[in-house]
């Protein structure tokens, strides 16, 4: 069974730029939900789709967005990219984000903002 | 916002047994206990998790005490591939939403 994919595994871009991130969570996996790591400020919840709906939101500013298909694929989107937004994203999923199932992560993609 | 503790850093002979502890003194009856890992520039990795009683899969057991303030995760026979940081993490059951709260964890330095 496949794990979580997320594409691209590495990507350098240019402040002001935006940038578009996507996974596909475990086939049967309805929830989905994103998460930011940097070195200053570890793992930090960005938020969570499921059916299509944004059911959580982490405190990030309006810059950064995602959306979710009806296949369950997601996308996540930061538009002006700054250069502390160079970090890990990590996607992760589970089959419907209820307490006691378990979250599957991905491998990550590595933003660079130059 | 996390609700667990977890000593910074720990070391551990290969091939001896890992125990690494986590306090949630806060914890309600109906919050999960949650570990994760992660190797150097990888998403991480599920090992366990539990609510009351302690639990055991093919990569390590999980100890909670009665009182469910505090818990152990035991990794039997600890190898180089073991050197990681370790996430304890508390979830509440019953609620919506794949929001997982990480701490600082513990980097476990497996020695040869």
């Amino acid at each position: 069974k496949a794990g979580v994919t997320q594409t691209p595994r590495y990507l350098i871009k240019t402040r002001g730029q935006q940038v578009t991130l996507s996974c596909s969570p475990i086939s049967g996996h309805r929830s989905v939900s994103w998460y930011q790591q940097t070195p200053g400020q570890g793992l930090q919840f960005l938020f969570e789709y499921f059916s299509e709906t944004q059911r959580n939101k982490g405190n990030f500013p309006g810059r950064f967005s995602g959306r979710q298909f009806s296949n369950s694929r997601s996308e996540m989107n930061v538009s002006t990219l700054e250069l502390g937004d160079s970090a890990l994203y990590l996607c992760a999923s589970s089959i419907d984000g209820v307490t006691g199932n378990t979250i599957y992560f991905g491998e990550g993609s590595w933003l660079t903002v130059v | 916002d996390a609700k667990t503790t977890q000593p910074p850093s720990m070391d551990c002979a290969e091939g001896r047994a890992a125990n690494l502890p986590c306090n949630h003194s806060t914890i309600s009856g109906n919050e999960y206990v949650y570990w994760y890992r992660q190797i150097h520039s990888q998403g991480p990795q599920y090992i366990i998790h539990g609510l009351k009683n302690n639990e055991t899969n093919e990569m390590a057991s999980l100890i909670i005490t009665e009182d469910r303030k505090s818990s152990t995760l035991i990794l039997p026979h600890a190898t180089l591939r073991d050197t990681a940081v370790y996430y304890c993490i508390v979830r509440v059951a019953g609620e919506y939403g794949n929001k997982l709260v990480f701490g600082a964890g513990t980097i476990l330095r497996v020695k040869s």
